[in-house]
Order: structure tokens, then sequence, then C-alpha cells
């Protein structure tokens, strides 16, 4: 069965600091996707990787296919960054028939 | 605007009164699910649909029961609803086949006293 860690699973930080979260699974995959969670709020998709890297504003995200690892950056974090950022994977193989496995999340608090 | 619709977003009942949790999505996508979201558990899969008349059970079905009649609309029925049944739910959907993120909907929040 394929097995979505992440870590750290709380992260509190001064605002301005750079972040990482990372994300590590076990079976091959098809694409992973960073969501993020805001307190009483629905889900956003951030990004999709299947390989490399992907930038948006203060927001980068990387994958090493062959490591089976990913790392969701923020760069000069602000406290609207506070959320719940949650990994999740498109297996190759099983799964709910294109549905995804998902990490437990890692809740971040930015600090002013 | 694309957007996925659940209703309520919160309900507090008690425990064996049938409910329904609707969801409804305006992007004509093909597959649609159904998830719950539990602390230290994350979300897991409850059913899913492929198409109009087509489901099947997740990681958690139990308790649950879902139709697909029409392609926007993907309801979640709990016909007995028991304490366990308690948390916050997301529906989903995206276009079959295709490696896409899919959209969540704001979630629905079940209280089951």
């Amino acid at each position: 069965k394929n097995e979505v860690e992440q870590s750290p699973q709380n992260l509190t930080a001064q605002e301005g600091e750079f972040i990482t979260i990372n994300c590590s699974y076990s079976v091959g995959i098809s694409a992973l996707h960073w969501l993020q969670q805001h307190p009483g709020g629905g889900i956003v998709s951030l990004f999709m990787l299947s390989s490399g890297k992907k930038k948006h504003g203060r927001l980068i995200a990387t994958i090493n296919i062959q490591e089976k690892h990913s790392s969701l950056h923020i760069t000069a974090s602000h406290p609207r960054d506070s959320a719940v950022y949650i990994c999740a994977v498109d297996p190759l193989v099983g799964g709910g028939a294109d549905g995804l496995t998902f990490g437990k999340g890692t809740h971040l608090i930015i600090q002013p | 605007e694309a957007q996925v619709t659940q209703n309520p977003r919160y309900l507090i009942t008690v425990t064996g009164k049938k409910l329904t949790v609707t969801c409804s999505q305006n992007m004509n996508h093909e597959y649609m699910s159904w998830y719950r979201q539990d602390p230290g558990l994350g979300l897991r899969q409850i059913y899913y649909s492929m198409n109009v008349e087509v489901t099947d059970k997740g990681d958690v079905p139990e308790g649950y029961k879902v139709s697909r009649k029409e392609k926007r609309n993907f309801p979640l029925i709990l016909e007995s609803p028991s304490p366990n049944q308690t948390s916050l739910y997301f529906c989903a959907s995206k276009p079959q086949g295709a490696v896409q993120p899919q959209h969540f909907g704001d979630g629905t929040r079940l209280s089951i006293l």
C-alpha cells in the first residue's frame, strides 16, 4: 500500500522566514500534488508535479522521482501563509481509480 | 465560475436520523469523489464515481451510500448516522482519465450526537 509521509507535522515560524515542508512516498506515482487548507476553509490545489520544479509567486515545489521525495518551499513567509499543507499522490497502480493518497498534512503557523 | 458546491456546510444531528450531503459541480467533470478528514488520519476516500451510474468504494465506505444519476451531482447519503461519522467531509471532481488536480468543495462539517 502506498504511504505518504509528511514532515514536520507542525511548524511555527516568524514572518519572513524560509519554510520547507517535506513529503516522501513509497510507490511509483504519475503525479504529486501540494494542497493548501486554510482554517475553516476548503482545499485548494497549489501544484501538480511529475518532475522537476514549479514556482508560483513565493511558493516553490520540487520533486525527485528517483528518491520518491518532494519539498514545498515558501520564501519570505507571511502570516497569511498559515494553513495546513497537504501532500497527495496519484499512484501508478491501485488507489480509487484516479483516487489520491494523502499525507496527514503539515500545520504551518507564521507569527508576525 | 468553476466550482464544486457542497450543502450543508454545517450540520448537527442525532444518531439514526438519515441525512444527505449534496455535491454539485459545474465543470462537466466525469470523476467525482467523497473524502472524510479526521484529526491525525488526514483525508480518506469514501466513495468515488467515474461517470454517471458508475460508483465504487474507496477506503472507508462503511455506513455511507452514494448515487450518480446526473453528471453534475454526487450526493453522499448516511442512512443511519452514528457518532463515529462525525467528521469534515469534502467532495471533489476532475476530468476522467487525465492526471489533473482535483477541485474540492468547501467542506461539510457533520456532528452526529
